[in-house]
C-alpha cells in the first residue's frame, strides 16, 4: 500500500503567520492527493482535491501544491479558527490511504 | 442540504457482529460512490471500504478484508457496513463519506461530504 508521511507532527504558530504542511508518498500518486481538515469533535472536511484544487467555499488562504511524491498544504495567514488536524489522502492506488496528520496549534 | 447520517453503533463483545447504516439525503444517492472511514480513539483516519454508485464494485482496506461487507440499497438511499468477527482493534468512530464521483473499478475521486459518525466499541 502507499504510505503517506506527514510532517511535522505538530505546528505551533501565531495568528497571521504562514503554515506549511508536508505530505510525502512512498511512491508516486500523480496529482491524486486530497487534504482534509478535522476540528475536535467534528467530522473531517475536504479542503483541497487533486493536489491543487480548492473546494468551493474554502478560504483563499488555503492552497495546495505538489505532484508525484511530495505535496504541500499552505495556510498563508493563520486565523484562530484554523486550529485543527490536517490529513492528506491518496486515491491513486487501492487501498486508499491517509497520512497520519499534522496538528496545527494557534498560539 | 446534502446530508449523511450514520446509525447502528454501540458496544459489542469481541467476536460478535454489528451492522452500521448511513442514510443519505439532499442528493441523488444512486449517482455516487460512498465510503466508510474510521477513526480509533485519539488516532488518525483509516479508510475502511468503498462501494460504487451501482453497488457492483467494492474495495476494502487490508485490516477489514474478509470480515466486513459494504452494501447499499439505492431504493432506500442507504449504505450499510456489516462487521463480523469484531475485535478491540475495530473500536472507532465510523464515518460514511460521499465520493464526488461514481467510483468505478479503476478509481474513486475524493470524499466531499461526511456524516457525523457513529461510535463502535468492542469490549467484553
Amino acid at each position: 500500500e502507499i504510505v503517506l508521511t506527514q510532517s511535522p507532527d505538530t505546528l505551533s504558530l501565531s495568528p497571521g503567520e504562514r503554515a506549511t504542511l508536508s505530505c510525502r508518498a512512498s511512491q508516486s500518486v500523480s496529482s491524486f492527493l486530497a487534504w482534509y481538515q478535522q476540528k475536535p469533535g467534528q467530522a473531517p472536511r475536504l479542503l483541497i482535491y487533486d493536489a491543487t484544487n480548492r473546494v468551493t467555499g474554502i478560504p483563499l488562504r488555503f492552497s495546495g501544491s505538489g505532484s508525484g511524491t511530495d505535496f504541500t498544504l499552505t495556510i498563508s495567514s493563520l486565523e484562530p479558527e484554523d486550529s485543527a488536524v490536517y490529513y492528506c489522502q491518496q486515491r491513486n492506488k487501492w487501498p486508499l490511504t491517509f497520512g497520519g496528520g499534522t496538528k496545527v496549534q494557534i498560539k | 442540504q446534502v446530508q449523511l447520517v450514520e446509525s447502528g453503533g454501540g458496544v459489542v463483545q469481541p467476536g460478535r457482529s454489528l451492522r452500521l447504516s448511513c442514510a443519505a439525503s439532499g442528493f441523488t444517492f444512486s449517482n455516487y460512490g460512498i465510503h466508510w472511514v474510521r477513526q480509533a480513539p485519539g488516532k488518525g483516519l483509516e479508510w475502511v471500504a468503498v462501494i460504487s454508485y451501482d453497488g457492483r464494485t467494492q474495495y476494502y482496506g487490508d485490516s477489514v478484508k474478509g470480515r466486513f461487507t459494504i452494501s447499499r440499497d439505492n431504493s432506500k438511499n442507504t449504505l450499510y457496513l456489516e462487521m463480523n468477527r469484531l475485535s478491540s482493534e475495530d473500536t472507532a468512530i465510523y464515518y460514511c463519506a460521499k465520493d464526488s464521483g461514481y467510483c468505478t473499478a479503476t478509481s474513486c475521486r475524493h470524499m466531499d461530504v461526511w456524516g457525523q459518525g457513529t461510535t463502535v466499541t468492542v469490549s467484553s
